[in-house]
């Protein structure tokens, strides 16, 4: 399975644009990146996905390097409902399908 | 409201004792996925079905086992249970184990409290 590595935490100025990275170098051609946020303790919810080009959608843009590496999740304009944990996802190609959570990227923010 | 209903939202009670979790997915949704999150941990994947059959297995206890019911809804089965069972317990739903969109749609968890 391909694994992620976040940053275990960022802040952003409210109104700034956030940017979150997430590295995945031993990703598969036909793998996808999926980020995700979980508010406190609620359900994790779906924020975005990509393949190959960037994407971006009424929540947020997605970012893939070239060769696939990593990525960027960015909140153009972060409201403090934006604090949330962040998770970047590779989604395994197999037939098992598991979808494998790391520790994700804590942000905050600040007023 | 992601469409995915999980029961009990909070539950107490005994070590050694065993309790069952109810997931009902979204509508039209073959794919359920179990997740434990422990206190300030991250999620970590127990089992998923597709369709009532067993797809996919990770850190799941042989204390635990889970099942998917011809109505699709599923169940987790924890028993033995220790004070380190104390968690949130999420369910979640996509449609079908090979859907390109890939989208998972989480309910609102299980809070397991083990005294």
């Amino acid at each position: 399975d391909a694994k992620t590595t976040q940053p275990p935490s960022m802040d952003c100025a409210e109104g700034r644009a956030a940017n979150l990275p997430c590295n995945h170098s031993t990703i598969s051609g036909n793998e996808y990146v999926y980020w995700y946020r979980q508010i406190h303790s609620q359900g994790p919810q779906y924020i975005i996905h990509g393949l190959k080009n960037n994407e971006t959608n009424e929540m947020a843009s997605l970012i893939i390097t070239e060769d696939r590496k990593s990525s960027t999740l960015i909140l153009p304009h972060a409201t403090l409902r934006d604090t949330a944990v962040y998770y970047c996802i590779v989604r395994v190609a197999s037939g098992t399908y598991k979808y494998i959570f790391g520790t994700g990227t804590r942000l905050k923010v600040l007023a | 409201d992601s469409g995915v209903t999980q029961t009990p939202k909070h539950l107490i009670t005994a070590t050694g004792q065993r309790v069952t979790l109810r997931c009902s997915p979204r509508s039209g949704d073959l794919s359920v996925y179990w997740y434990q999150q422990s206190l300030d941990q991250g999620l970590q994947f127990l089992i998923q079905y597709y369709n009532g059959e067993e797809r996919a297995k990770g850190n799941i206890l042989e204390r635990f086992s889970a099942q998917q019911f011809p109505d699709l809804h599923s169940e987790l089965n924890l028993s033995s249970l220790e004070l380190g069972d104390s968690a949130l317990y999420f369910c979640a739903s996509s449609v079908g184990a090979r859907s390109n969109t890939g989208e998972l749609f989480f309910g609102e968890g299980s809070r397991l409290t083990v005294l």
